[in-house]
Parts: C-alpha cells; structure tokens; sequence
C-alpha cells in the first residue's frame, strides 16, 4: 500500500494537548516520522523512529504507534505549535516514499 | 552539519524540462546510507514526493512522474539534480531536496526520516 491518511484539520487551546493521527498499511512495517511545516517555510523534522526527537525539539512533542496508526502528541500546545504537520514512511515494498495529505493545527 | 541548497530556472515554458539541482555542503553525497531525494509542493497543497538517488547510485521515483522524472547525482560537485520532462501548468511548485536515513535496531520496524531540507525553490511553469 503507498497510502498515509491524516485528518486535515484540527484545533486546540493554547496550554492544552492534541492528538494527530496518521493512517497506512506500511506503519505495520516502517515507523512514521513527523514534520511541522510554517508558511512559506521547509518541513522541519519532528518526531521519529519510536518516539525520538531531533535535537532542540522540545519535549512535548511525543509519539506513539500501535498497528497501522502512529501518532503525533503536542501535550501543553503553544501558539508557535500552529502549522501543517506531515507524517511520512516507505511503502509496503520499502522502496518508495509517501507522505501523509497533512493535518492543519490551529491553536 | 550537512546543508542542502536548491538552484533552478525560477520559470520554465509548457512542454519544456524542468531542472533544478541541490548542492550538498558538509557531507559528502556518496556516503553510505542516505538518500538523496527531491520532493515537491504544489501552491496550496501537501508535499508529494517525486523520486531519490542512494548514495550508491541506485533511483526510485513515484509511480506517478516515473515516465517523466529522471534524478541523477554528480558526486565531484556533491550536487543531485531532477529533471521533469514535459512540464504543463500543474507542475508549478515548490521543489524541495532533502537527505533521509533509514535506520533499525533490534526487534524493531526500520525508521526513516527526512532531514536536513533544502529551503526550497519555485518553479513556475508558464508561457
């Protein structure tokens, strides 16, 4: 399967915490990696791998994956969080690349 | 620390080919383990990923400009570049290169990720 489903849009309240989930058959495989994306900027790397954090990436960005959902945790979300995130992993064959449609957070 | 700078024409005629070439700095393009690919955005939309170049040489492209996309690297320049054949209107986007590594450890799923990024660079296709 060459597919990531994520909502496209959710919003939370400054100070409080929200779930963003990502979707596909090759999760089963592959773990996810997370990107926040501002306007007019470059994706910027998130979360990956089982819950590991780029260096200078605060800690409340988390992660967790079970089956063929991984998701991205914001916990104390705050106004800087608002963004496009991008979940992305191989497909099934491991040998293309595929991305979620994204899910817009407004805080 | 590795960066990635893309260059490109900026605006390109329908039916022509599209170039755009990223520049590696602080790493070499030719060493083990990364891929080097190029990924797109069209204005308004999500990212799509075109197609990579291994370090070792070897290229995978999405199933959807396979027919038109071809990704080559040229390691004395530490340089990959895509070139989108035929271009129309809908090919007017964003184009980002990125380096991804895919690790695992024991008893766990493989982990790829995406970093560093190019800043990205717009290409407009149009008459």
């Amino acid at each position: 399967s060459s597919e990531l489903t994520q909502d496209p849009a959710v919003s939370v309240a400054l100070g409080q915490t929200v779930r963003m989930t990502c979707q596909g058959d090759s999760l089963r495989s592959y773990y996810a990696s997370w990107y926040q994306q501002k306007p007019g900027q470059a994706p910027v790397l998130v979360l990956y791998g089982r819950n590991k954090r780029p260096s200078g990436m605060p800690d409340r960005f988390s992660g967790l994956s079970f089956g063929n959902t991984a998701s991205l945790t914001i916990t104390g979300v705050q106004a800087e969080d608002e963004a496009d995130y991008y979940c992305n992993s191989r497909d099934t064959s491991g040998n293309h690349v595929v991305f979620g449609g994204g899910t817009k957070l407004t805080v | 620390q590795v960066q990635l700078q893309e260059s490109g024409p900026g605006l390109v005629k329908p039916s022509q080919t599209l170039s755009v070439t990223c520049t590696v700095s602080g790493g070499s393009i030719s060493s083990g383990g990364f891929y080097w690919n190029w990924i797109r955005q069209l204005p308004g939309k999500g990212l799509e990923w075109i197609g990579y170049v291994s370090s070792s040489g070897n290229t995978y492209y999405s199933p959807s400009l396979r027919s038109r996309a071809s990704i080559s690297m040229d390691t004395s320049a530490n340089q990959f570049s895509l070139r989108l054949r035929s271009v129309t209107a809908a090919d007017t986007a964003v184009y980002f290169c990125a380096r991804e590594e895919i690790r695992s450890e024991t008893a766990e799923r493989p982990y790829p990720w995406f970093d560093p990024w190019g800043q990205g660079t717009l290409v407009a296709v149009s008459s």
